[in-house]
């Protein structure tokens, strides 16, 4: 049984530039959430994807967005980069039924920088 | 608005003591509450889950409190390792599972 896995690890864009992270969830999960974490703080909620539709969603702007795929794999999107944008992103999965109610397996993350 | 209030400080404490961590919440009314470790550079990692109507949870040397009264968790680890350093994280969780909301995490430090 394979983790949570992202990609890229690290990233760099420039401010207005756009970007793409994916994650692969573990397998037999079908419920995806993303988070951003800044350095020193706690993991912020983005949204979450269920059966490829968005289920919930936190305080982002729309150029927040993600997909997720018929495989449960994900992607999430930023538009319109700001330096503010720079932090860990984080992707979870959930068990199938479960939701985010039970426990959230994480993968590492990907670190992105925006100049 | 919704807020929640882990030791903004590091705890430092001697091998094979009791490490106390304490998350607080306001204007929120979970659903579930979970605890995780994260390493640094690392993704968090779950460690428990209590629901809304259960008192205490235990698992191995970890026990978690769930006060709805006081708006308050306790996560306890006994006999502290230094392998127990890490930083950990209080997250809600409302009833349908849709949102989860993190604390900013308390680091812990156990020297041997």
């Amino acid at each position: 049984e394979t983790g949570v896995t992202q990609s890229p690890t690290h990233l760099i864009k420039t401010r207005g530039q756009q970007v793409t992270l994916r994650c692969s969830s573990q397998s037999g999960h079908n419920t995806v959430s993303w988070y951003q974490q800044a350095l020193g703080q706690g993991p912020q909620f983005i949204f979450q994807y269920y059966r490829e539709e968005e289920n919930g969603r936190g305080n982002f702007p729309p150029r927040f967005s993600g997909l997720q795929f018929p495989n449960y794999s994900s992607e999430l999107n930023v538009n319109a980069l700001e330096l503010d944008d720079s932090a860990l992103y984080l992707c979870a999965s959930s068990p199938i039924s479960s939701g985010g109610r039970d426990e959230q397996f994480f993968g590492p993350g990907t670190r992105l920088t925006v100049l | 608005s919704q807020k929640i209030e882990q030791n903004s400080e590091a705890l430092n404490i001697q091998e094979g003591k009791t490490a106390t961590l304490t998350c607080n919440y306001t204007n929120y009314s979970p659903a579930y509450l979970q605890w995780y470790r994260q390493d640094p550079g690392r993704g968090p990692v779950f460690l428990l889950l209590i629901r809304e109507n259960e008192k205490e949870k235990r698992k191995e040397r970890l026990k978690v409190t769930f006060d709805t009264t006081l708006k308050q968790s306790l996560f306890h680890i006994t006999a502290s390792q230094p392998a127990d350093s890490a930083t950990y994280l209080c997250a809600l969780v409302d009833t349908g599972g849709f949102k989860t909301i993190f604390g900013a995490g308390t680091r812990l430090f156990v020297k041997a």
